[in-house]
């Protein structure tokens, strides 16, 4: 069963435009949300997160966006730029400290 | 500031052999975090364990693999008799002690069994 879908696989976007990545998760029980970035053969490394009591979170370029009644959030970056072309993960954590992690979004941003 | 640490970042075995994988976590931070990444999938929670303690191993197999974290020294995740499934990233974490759920990944290891 997967708590946490990403069910875009790719998502390609012009220069300058904005991304928006999408997650949605089914378990009631998480308090917190994580946006990750990764680039092949490395680690991902964590972008942005939000805390269920929040429904926006803004830092820089990035945003996060939560509605907790349709178990949906949302990474928008503006203006993309083709350096973030990258894997997505969004992740959520409850009372275990845990990550569960989405399936990834591929993001790529042409020049 | 070194952040996390993973060797060997390239793990070759064949069959039957034993792998160990190690993980220094950041500097302060005492949590640590091991997961798997098999190709075209999403990071899997194997285990979460603090200094001499496993606090959570659910997402581990149930044979073949451990974990320990000592007083000293790095994390290791060990894989006993591999078997050709066993090939993955395996991505360790750490985070600070005051229960922040930001956590911070090191570069993986990736184990091929041949």
């Amino acid at each position: 069963d997967q708590q946490v879908k990403q069910n875009s696989p790719s998502l390609s976007v012009q220069e300058g435009r904005i991304s928006i990545l999408n997650c949605d998760y089914t378990n009631s029980m998480f308090d917190y949300f994580l946006w990750y970035k990764k680039y092949p053969a490395e680690g991902p490394t964590f972008l942005i997160s939000i805390s269920s009591i929040k429904d926006k979170n803004e830092d820089g370029r990035f945003t996060v966006f939560l509605n907790k009644s349709a178990k949906h959030l949302s990474l928008h970056i503006v203006p993309s730029q083709p350096g973030d072309s990258a894997v997505y993960f969004c992740a959520a954590s409850g009372a275990g400290n845990m990550l569960t992690f989405g399936g990834g979004t591929r993001l790529m941003v042409k020049p | 500031n070194a952040g996390v640490m993973q060797n060997p970042r390239h793990l070759v075995r064949r069959r039957g052999q034993e792998a160990r994988l190690r993980c220094s976590p950041m500097k302060g931070h005492s949590h640590v975090y091991w997961y798997r990444q098999l190709p075209e999938e999403g990071l899997k929670f194997m285990v979460y364990l603090q200094k001499e303690n496993i606090i959570d191993e659910s997402g581990m197999p149930k044979e073949r693999f451990s974990a320990e974290f000592p007083k000293e020294g790095p994390s290791i995740l060990r894989i006993q008799q591999v078997v050709r499934g066993d090939s993955a990233a395996y991505f360790c974490a750490s985070s600070p002690p005051t229960g922040s759920h930001e956590q911070y990944f090191g570069p993986g290891t990736r184990l091929t069994v041949t």
